[in-house]
């Protein structure tokens, strides 16, 4: 079955760090780009990071950048989103998200992963 | 950053009607649009990408169109199934931005 496993997430304290990950399964990363998205509690979704297929380029969003490194282990299938200093603001469900090799959607979605800085 | 600007916030509408979504570009974007639903407690799903081509498996129901840097999305003989939140999201220059998203009730 194609598709996202994503692991981690949970309660932070503000200035702390997580890793949250996801596995693949079915298709291959080095073919994708892959996104994270969040959505804080009863808000919009939000764009946060991706990564080119061969891990080699990165963006994020300036609110998070500096703080939030995406990477991706193509050998072992997995994206990674490492989260430091992290602030009350990025409490929020975490996605991963494939982009789909033709028109440009996030076409596979991971199930979300809760974290919660406080 | 490119802004999305996606009207209306929220909809109602009966089962059979029609229903149309806009989103705004800051700037063009060649046509590199998606959207997207989302159930409560669930991830996104692609409905539409590059403005109006459909995703396999999404019903006929759903369409997409572009004019410069307006872009439409309607849902035509709503079904009770479509009641969602409905996202636009532009993919032409990162950060890929999110529109505000619309809230679809089905009376």
């Amino acid at each position: 079955e194609v598709q996202l496993l994503e692991a981690g997430g949970g309660l932070v304290q503000p200035g702390g760090s997580h890793r949250l990950s996801c596995v693949g399964s079915g298709f291959s990363l080095r073919s994708h780009w892959m996104s994270w998205v969040r959505q804080a509690p009863g808000k919009g979704l939000e764009w946060v990071a991706n990564i080119n297929p061969e891990g080699s380029g990165r963006d994020h969003v300036a609110s998070v950048r500096g703080r939030f490194t995406v990477s991706k282990d193509n050998a072992g299938n997995s994206l990674y989103l490492q989260m430091d200093n992290l602030r009350p603001e990025d409490t929020a469900v975490y996605f991963c998200a494939r982009t789909a090799i033709i028109g440009r959607g996030l076409d596979l979605w991971g199930q979300g992963r809760p974290v919660t800085v406080s | 950053d490119i802004q999305m600007t996606q009207s209306p916030s929220s909809v109602s509408a009966s089962v059979g009607d029609s229903v149309t979504i806009t989103c705004r570009a800051s700037q063009p974007i060649n046509n590199w649009l998606a959207w997207y639903q989302q159930k409560p407690g669930k991830a996104p799903r692609l409905l539409i990408s590059a403005a109006s081509t459909l995703q396999a498996g999404v019903p006929s129901r759903f369409s997409g169109s572009a004019s410069g840097t307006d872009f439409t999305f309607t849902i035509s003989s709503l079904q009770p199934e479509d009641a969602a939140t409905y996202y636009c999201q532009q993919a032409n220059i990162s950060p890929d931005t999110f529109g505000q998203g619309t809230k679809l009730e089905i009376k």
